[in-house]
């Protein structure tokens, strides 16, 4: 079964400074997708940013990029410039692909709590 | 506002009853997932709906139940209740983007069984 890594409870980085959340993942799978999604104390889930395992190039959203390594079945989220608003648990995600689309699930990581200092 | 409604925000119930939690997806989505969150957990998986049919099952107790309805809104049945079920229940529903099921979120159902 797939499972998803965030070996990093919590973390915590300075107003301006950049931030890496790691996020490993098992699968025997060779297409699928992932995912991070961000949910702020509001508890609403926000979609961060994807990437789908096929590209090589690394997704890229504003302040938020990844590095994807696939072979290591490594997927960390990067955050630049960080803002007080990005105080938030961020939630890593895998999705597999299927041609047929039948089941297809997201299996979510256990999240990183991750606290912005001013 | 994702577009997803969940109702109701808020319930408190006692331990043995019955709830019926109610999600209405996204226009045009024909997928609906719901996910438990318990206090600072990731998110479990419960199952997921995909135009009318049962299309994955997760972690699911045999107390809890779902359906999804022809106008697509999805009903999420928890039946005797214990301690252990308050949680925040999501439903997401979702979209293809460039071949990825893309979750949008509502903004959950926070229930407290006492």
């Amino acid at each position: 079964a797939q499972t998803v890594t965030q070996s990093q409870p919590e973390m915590s980085v300075q107003e301006a400074e950049t931030v890496t959340l790691s996020c490993t993942y098992d699968t025997s799978e060779s297409d699928y997708y992932l995912f991070w999604y961000k949910q702020p104390p509001s508890r609403q889930m926000i979609l961060v940013i994807r990437q789908e395992a096929y590209k090589q190039q690394n997704a890229t959203e504003n302040r938020f990029s990844v590095n994807f390594q696939k072979a290591a079945k490594s997927f960390s989220l990067k955050i630049s410039d960080s803002q007080l608003g990005d105080a938030a648990m961020y939630f890593c995600a895998y999705r597999e692909s299927t041609l047929m689309n039948r089941d297809d699930k997201i299996i979510f990581g256990k999240g990183t709590r991750l606290h912005i200092l001013p | 506002d994702s577009g997803v409604t969940q109702t109701p925000k808020h319930l408190i119930t006692a331990t043995g009853q019955r709830v019926t939690l109610r999600c209405s997806p996204r226009s045009g989505d024909l997928s609906v997932y719901w996910y438990q969150q318990s206090l600072d957990q990731g998110l479990q998986f419960l199952i997921q709906y995909y135009n009318g049919e049962e299309r994955a099952k997760g972690n699911i107790l045999e107390r809890f139940s779902a359906q999804q309805f022809p106008d697509l809104h999805s009903e999420l049945n928890l039946s005797s209740l214990e301690l252990g079920d308050s949680a925040l229940y999501f439903c997401a529903s979702s979209v293809r983007i460039s071949g990825a099921n893309v979750l949008t979120f509502g903004a959950g159902s926070r229930l407290t069984v006492l």
